[in-house]
């Protein structure tokens, strides 16, 4: 079995300043953990991935994240946001499928000027 | 490299018809995932498909069923549309190797009246 909590409905942050959108996450395997975008009105993008390498993460667009066992985290950081940021952020844990993903309920990022 | 596409974009129905919809793979994946995304929800798995055969689901009634064809394109089938159906299909292409993270198509609209 898997699930995974985003910790966070809504996030408002200034434009420059950090980002972070937290992810916990529970699964009966090895997880790997994805980090995806959607952008109003258009489809889901990928962040980054987790699939059992190095746990610090980098991905697009400056977004990183942290895979901890052991407090079975995911966090999205990005040091500066951008206006561009504004969007919904999902994360997803998989087991050795990835086909078979479970979504959290997402984030929805608010960027202010 | 072509990515992932469906079709149609929109599309209305009313309560008890039946809908098709379809999706081509992107160039290389072998395996295809459907998800449902109500409005203001995370996507929820439906099922997947590997060289033409189911190859699990989640939980989703029988009415939703599936097709994946020699070229890698699948269909998602709805019977008896109740209104709770009305949400953005996801489809979700990706190749060989379980943790292979999932490309995503735009996704079609129902709208069950």
């Amino acid at each position: 079995a898997q699930s995974v909590t985003q910790l966070d409905s809504h996030v408002s942050v200034s434009e420059g300043t950090p980002v972070l959108l937290r992810c916990n996450y529970s699964s009966s395997y090895s997880p790997s953990l994805f980090w995806y975008v959607q952008h109003p009105n258009k489809g889901l993008q990928l962040l980054l991935k987790y699939t059992s390498a190095a746990t610090l993460v980098k991905g697009i667009n400056g977004f990183e994240a942290e895979f901890k066992k052991s407090e079975t985290s995911f966090h999205l950081t990005k040091p500066s946001a951008h206006m561009s940021d504004a969007a919904e952020y999902f994360c997803v844990v998989s087991g050795l499928n990835a086909g078979k993903s479970t979504f959290g309920d997402g984030t929805t990022l608010t960027v202010k000027p | 490299e072509t990515g992932v596409t469906q079709s149609p974009t929109h599309l209305i129905k009313t309560r008890g018809q039946q809908v098709t919809l379809r999706c081509s793979s992107q160039s290389g994946h072998n395996t295809v995932s459907w998800y449902q995304q109500a409005l203001g929800q995370g996507p929820q798995f439906i099922f997947q498909y590997y060289r033409e055969e189911e190859n699990g689901r989640g939980n989703f009634p029988p009415r939703f069923s599936g097709l994946q064809f020699p070229n890698y394109s699948s269909e998602l089938n709805v019977n008896a549309l109740e209104l709770d159906d009305s949400a953005l299909y996801l489809c979700a292409s990706r190749g060989a190797g379980g943790r292979n993270e999932q490309f995503f198509g735009p996704g079609t609209r129902l709208t069950v009246l």
